[in-house]
């Protein structure tokens, strides 16, 4: 089956850009129906969904994030990528990377990476 | 955006207990509403999804309904494994917004 696994580095200084890379095994991004997702959630809290990528390469990012926030797609490696500008620690979270399938929900999360911003 | 919030907060039970948890959305989302069991550690894990629907390889005991602005997931006969927080998410528009959690522990 479809598995998602995250990567990049777990300290990011402040005003830095973070990058994570998601790397899909068990399914092709490039088949279709399917939104890759990116989804935080700070220390003790809850979710937060930072936005999605269509294999296509057309976007959708929340709002409240938009202007920091880039995903983009390389389907020759199937992977999906995050990168959020001009960090702070209020960036600190635990990163997922997910598959949101036709029902508006998702099916399949990586196991999370921990991303902390700190000098 | 879509606000979603849940009741209680917190909710002390036993094993074999009947456990409710209210998920209420700002605005009305059909039945696009998802619920997720996530424990310590780990990634969150779809239990419901389109309301109703019980994703694949979940217990039955898990149970969802609701349509419009108002959801429960109902877990009839809690079992030792089930105690975890469960989140709420409006899959209606974006940005997808997740309701604060819902901690189930041992009473």
């Amino acid at each position: 089956q479809v598995q998602l696994q995250e990567s990049g580095p777990g300290l990011v200084k402040p005003s830095q850009t973070l990058s994570l890379t998601c790397t899909v095994s068990g399914g092709s991004i490039s088949s279709g129906g399917y939104y890759w997702s990116w989804i935080r959630q700070h220390p003790g809290k809850g979710l937060e969904w930072i936005g999605y990528i269509y294999y296509s390469g057309s976007t959708y990012y929340n709002p409240s994030l938009k202007s920091r926030v880039t995903i983009s797609v390389d389907t020759s490696k199937n992977q999906f990528s995050l990168k959020l500008s001009s960090v702070t620690a209020a960036d600190t979270a635990v990163y997922y990377c997910a598959r949101d399938w036709p029902f508006g929900c998702v099916d399949v999360w990586g196991q999370g990476t921990t991303v902390t911003v700190s000098s | 955006d879509i606000q979603m919030t849940q009741s209680p907060s917190s909710v002390s039970a036993s094993v074999g207990d009947r456990v409710t948890i209210t998920c209420r959305a700002s605005q009305g989302i059909s039945s696009w509403l998802a619920w997720y069991q996530q424990k310590p550690g780990k990634a969150p894990k779809l239990l419901i999804y389109a309301a109703s629907s019980l994703q694949s390889g979940v217990p039955s005991r898990f149970s969802g309904s609701g349509s419009g602005t108002d959801f429960t997931l109902t877990i009839s006969s809690l079992q030792p494994e089930d105690f975890a927080t469960y989140y709420c998410q409006q899959a209606n528009s974006f940005p997808r917004t997740f309701g604060p959690g819902t901690k189930v522990d041992i009473k």
